[in-house]
Formats: C-alpha cells, structure tokens, sequence
C-alpha cells in the first residue's frame, strides 16, 4: 500500500535552518511529484512547493522563494524539504503529499512533522 | 495568489445535506477544472475527498459530492453523519503553475 513516513518533530532557534523527510512505499517514485504543504498551529493549510523527482523540476511558493529547497533522491525514495533563516511563524505541521505528474490532485498525505522554532 | 475563500463554520443535523462553498478568479477556480477537497480530522493529515471538481476517489462515500459553478466550487455532504465533523478545505490549481488552498471550514454535527 502508498505510504508517505515523514522525520520526527523538530525544535529549532531562530534563524537555524530544518531539513523535513519524506519517505515513499508502495507505488513508482518517479511517477509521481512530491508536494510540501504547511499548516501553522490553528490555521489552515498552505502549498510551499512541488517536486518532480523524475527529473528534479521545482515550482515554490512565493513567499519562500530564497528560502527552501527542495530535492529527491531517487535511490532511497526520499523527498527532502529544507527550510532556512527560520522564524517564529514558521512553525507549523508540513505535509508532503503525492501528486500523479499527470494529474493536479495530491492523493495520499504523510503523516506531519512538527517543526517549532523558539528561543 | 490569494487563498479561495470558504465559510468559516457549517453546521447540520444527522441526516440532513450541506453544502460548503470554494471562491476563487478566472486565474484559478474559474479556468481550471482541477478543484480537490479534503477532509482534515483533529491531529490527522487531509485526506482527498474529490477530485477534478467532482471524481470521488475510490473509497470514499458516494454521500460526498462535487461540483462548480463560475469561479465557485461545492462540496455537497448528504445523509449526514457524526465522523463527518471535520475541517474541510478546498484546493485549486493556477494560472501561476501553483495551488492555492481555502481557508478551511469547520463542519459540526448537531
């Protein structure tokens, strides 16, 4: 069966960086984009960004253009999402999601990891 | 790219039908018919609910619909039921090559 296993929850200072796993089981790895998707505490959710890792095309969001990379490595099946320069409101749950590279839909989700960023 | 805009909280008896409510512009929910919604559970990761504006993935109960009108997208909850009480949010897919997601709505049982 499709499972997304997601690193554990992290405590960062501001200003430190975060590097968020994302492990893939149970369908083609390169079929399939990875998507990152971010939910603060209380709020809603928020798309940060897709990676196809047949080819390691990239799209982000915006607002954290200079600020995250995101990358795959096809041999373990991992997707990774780094995070940097880290402020308080970037605390939140992130998701990484699947997306069929022909479809615009994210049909299995990880599990979440809590990043917390406090002094 | 600004959310799409959803009622913050609906709120129906067992039984009954909702219908929760997507805006977005002609540069996302409008020109595209690539609107998804998920059902989000306390502490839980979303999970899909429909797809393309109205396709159900396999699994899901045909009590949950889809549709769109214009710049707006529906999700429609019939015969509803206690484990519907969730967070739903709806999601499109953009002229700018992103997606952008809704603000959420808190769907209670009564």
């Amino acid at each position: 069966q499709v499972q997304l296993v997601q690193s554990g929850a992290e405590v960062k200072k501001p200003g430190a960086s975060v590097k968020v796993s994302c492990k893939a089981s149970g369908y083609t790895f390169t079929n399939y984009g990875i998507n990152w998707v971010r939910q603060a505490p209380g709020q809603g959710l928020e798309w940060m960004g897709w990676i196809n890792p047949y080819n390691g095309n990239r799209n982000y969001a915006q607002n954290l253009q200079g600020r995250v990379t995101m990358t795959t490595d096809t041999s373990t099946r991992i997707a990774y999402m780094e995070l940097r320069s880290l402020r308080s409101d970037d605390t939140a749950v992130y998701y990484c999601a699947k997306q069929w590279l022909s479809g615009y839909y994210f049909d299995y989700w990880g599990q979440g990891t809590l990043v917390t960023v406090s002094s | 790219q600004s959310a799409l805009t959803q009622p913050a909280s609906v709120s129906g008896s067992p039984g009954q039908s909702i219908t929760i409510s997507c805006t977005g512009t002609s540069s996302d929910v409008g020109v595209y018919n690539y609107v998804s919604w998920f059902q989000q559970h306390p502490g839980k990761a979303p999970k899909l609910m429909i797809y393309d504006v109205s396709n159900r993935p396999s699994g899901v109960s045909n009590r949950f619909s889809g549709s769109k009108s214009g710049n707006t997208a529906s999700l429609t909850i019939s015969g509803l039921q206690a484990e519907d009480e969730a967070d739903y949010y709806c999601s499109s897919y953009t002229s700018s090559s992103i997606w952008v997601f809704g603000g959420g709505t808190k769907l209670t049982v009564l």
